[in-house]
């Protein structure tokens, strides 16, 4: 079974500045998904970014990017010039392919932007 | 164009009774998988259908079972409610031939009292 570990319970950033959130992962894949989701106070669970485990290219989406480490199974968000909005559960989660359907997610990072 | 929708929004059932949650997929998906999210953790796994047919399931009790209709709507039932199935309920979509990026609804708020 994999297992997805967020290390930092809580984190809080003042606006405009950068913060970064540490996921680890253990596995003894090698094909397989990482995504970033996120959760504000509305539940619902919204996709950030998604990472290819085969693509040693780095996923960047807009404010959002992630340091990838396949040896390390290591899967950092960082969030550069963070926003009010920004505020919100964070969770890692990963994904066994092809032949797997579900999500295995971390325990979540609370993200606090501060005004 | 509707996301994920799921009803009810927020539910109260006492212990040892039977509940009934519902999903409406995202346009154009046609698998769905549901999620159970107690508080302060991640969500969990429940199980996935596709075709009307269970595709893979979590480590969930028998008393967890569901349904997907033709339209690909899905119900969750829980029976024999306990104190602990207190969570939040996740429905997820995806298209089965992209299912790598799921689209979630805001989920049920279950109380079992």
């Amino acid at each position: 079974a994999q297992t997805v570990t967020q290390s930092q319970p809580e984190m809080s950033v003042q606006e405009a500045e950068t913060v970064t959130l540490s996921c680890t992962y253990d596995t003894s894949e090698n094909n397989y998904y990482l995504f970033w989701y996120k959760q504000p106070p509305s539940r619902q669970m919204i996709l950030v970014i998604r990472q290819e485990a085969y693509k040693q290219q780095n996923a960047t989406e807009n404010r959002f990017s992630v340091n990838f480490q396949k040896a390390a199974k290591s899967f950092s968000l960082k969030i550069s010039d963070s926003q009010l909005g920004d505020t919100a559960m964070y969770f890692c989660a990963f994904m066994k392919r092809p032949s797997d359907y579900k999500l295995s997610f971390g325990a979540g990072t609370t993200v606090t932007v501060r005004a | 164009d509707a996301g994920v929708t799921q009803s009810p929004t927020h539910l109260i059932k006492t212990r040892g009774q039977q509940v009934t949650l519902r999903c409406s997929p995202k346009s154009g998906h046609d698998t769905v998988s549901w999620y159970q999210q107690a508080l302060g953790q991640g969500p969990q796994f429940i199980f996935q259908y596709y075709e009307e047919e269970e595709r893979q399931r979590g480590n969930f009790p028998d008393r967890f079972s569901g349904h997907q209709f033709p339209n690909y709507s899905s119900e969750l039932n829980v029976n024999a409610l306990l104190l602990g199935d207190s969570a939040l309920y996740l429905c997820a979509s995806s298209p089965y031939r992209a299912n790598y990026g799921y689209t979630f609804g805001s989920g049920t708020r279950l109380t079992v009292v």
